[in-house]
Formats: C-alpha cells, structure tokens, sequence
C-alpha cells in the first residue's frame, strides 16, 4: 500500500519562479526522504530528513517535516528548466522494519 | 555515476521467455532492492536483499524471482514473460536497509 502520497500530482510552472511539492504519509516514520526521476532514468537521492528534525536545506532545496500533521514539503526555488522532472518521496516506517514506502511523484515541467 | 551498475540496459523478448537481471551494488553497501517502473503503476517496490539475506518483499510475481550472491551482486529472474511484464526494471543500493538508496541506471524490458 502507498504511504507517501504527494501533491500535487503534475506542476507546471516558468523558470525563476518556486515550486513546492508535498507528501503526506499515514504512519509514524524514522525517516521521510526525496528523490528526483529525470525521464527514463534512476532515481536519484536528493535529502533526507529524520523524524526528529523540521527542516532542512540544500542548495535550493527546502525540505520540511511535520511530524504531527505526517507531511513533508519540498520546496525548490528560483527553479531552472533542468529541474523538470518526477520527484518522489519515500518514508522508512519506525520501528525495526526499515522499508521505504513510495508515493506515486509530482511531475514538474519548468517552462523556459 | 550513483556506482550502481545494471545490466543489460535494454532487453527485448518474447511473451513466456525468462530473463535474468543483473545488479552491483555501490562498494560497500550490503542492501540490495528490486523495484519494476511502468506507466500505469508507477515505482513499485519488488524485493530487498542484505548481506544475502531476504529482507522484505512488495509486490513480486510469483513468476519473479531473486538472489543475492556472497559478493552482494545481484539477480532478478523473470520467467513466464507477459506483455505486461514490460517496464524499467530498478536495482538500488544502501549501506544499511532504510539509508539513502542509490539507484542504478535500470534495465528496460520490452516483452512482445
């Protein structure tokens, strides 16, 4: 079953402008992580946050984590055409199972 | 480069056929995961391996199958190929199960 359910499904914005994607995600985690598709490709690991952190960023990547609310945000600013692509978030359950649970992804176009 | 290397990058087949998938995963890790990518299903987890060991199990056919050798490479065996079988076929990697997961480049299987 899906645990990461990301919204919204497709975004398409102009170059310059922000992008926020969110995940929402059913049970208690160890870890939420984010992850970026180009077309046809791997999965490639963008950040990682852990259930006792709120925030985290790297380059121009945003990511929050609201443990009571069970959703994550990923913001990307000042986005690039490069940055079109599927980006996926992934929850490791707590406890000892350590599986990450998948959501479908948001498809971002940015649009020259 | 994530240093998970796939082999073979394309692989086209008839219906009741059986392939075999190969995966290395990045030096040092000692989990393996099998995930299939269609259009209609989106990423869906298959198989977790670590330190040879099954670990978890997804959404896998009976018809699939797979190991992972005392050097931590990998193998998915598909048997009895459908054409619904065809899909990009994942393997990633990480050093502990629910770390970061490295993906390789995938295997795309076109069964006809």
């Amino acid at each position: 079953s899906q645990q990461g359910e990301e919204d919204p499904q497709a975004l398409s914005i102009q170059e310059g402008e922000n992008a926020t994607m969110n995940c929402s995600y059913k049970t208690s985690i160890n870890n939420l992580q984010w992850y970026r598709q180009n077309s046809g490709r791997g999965l490639v690991h963008l950040i990682l946050i852990r259930s006792n952190e709120r925030e985290k960023h790297s380059g121009r990547l945003r990511v929050t984590l609201d443990t009571s609310k069970k959703s994550s945000s990923l913001l990307i600013t000042a986005s690039q055409a490069a940055d079109t692509a599927s980006y996926f978030c992934a929850t490791e359950g707590a406890g000892n199972n350590r599986k990450l649970i998948w959501g479908l992804g948001t498809s971002l176009a940015v649009n020259p | 480069d994530s240093g998970v290397t796939q082999t073979p990058k394309h692989l086209i087949t008839a219906t009741g056929q059986r392939v075999t998938l190969r995966c290395s995963p990045r030096s040092g890790d000692l989990s393996v995961y099998w995930y299939q990518q269609s259009l209609d299903q989106g990423l869906q987890f298959l198989i977790q391996y670590y330190n040879g060991e099954e670990r978890a199990k997804g959404n896998i056919l009976e018809r699939f199958s797979a190991q992972q050798f005392p050097d931590l490479h990998s193998e998915l065996n598909l048997s009895s190929l459908e054409l619904g079988d065809s899909a990009l076929y994942f393997c990633a990697s990480s050093v502990e199960p629910g770390e970061t997961q490295y993906f390789g480049p995938g295997t795309r299987l076109l069964v006809l």
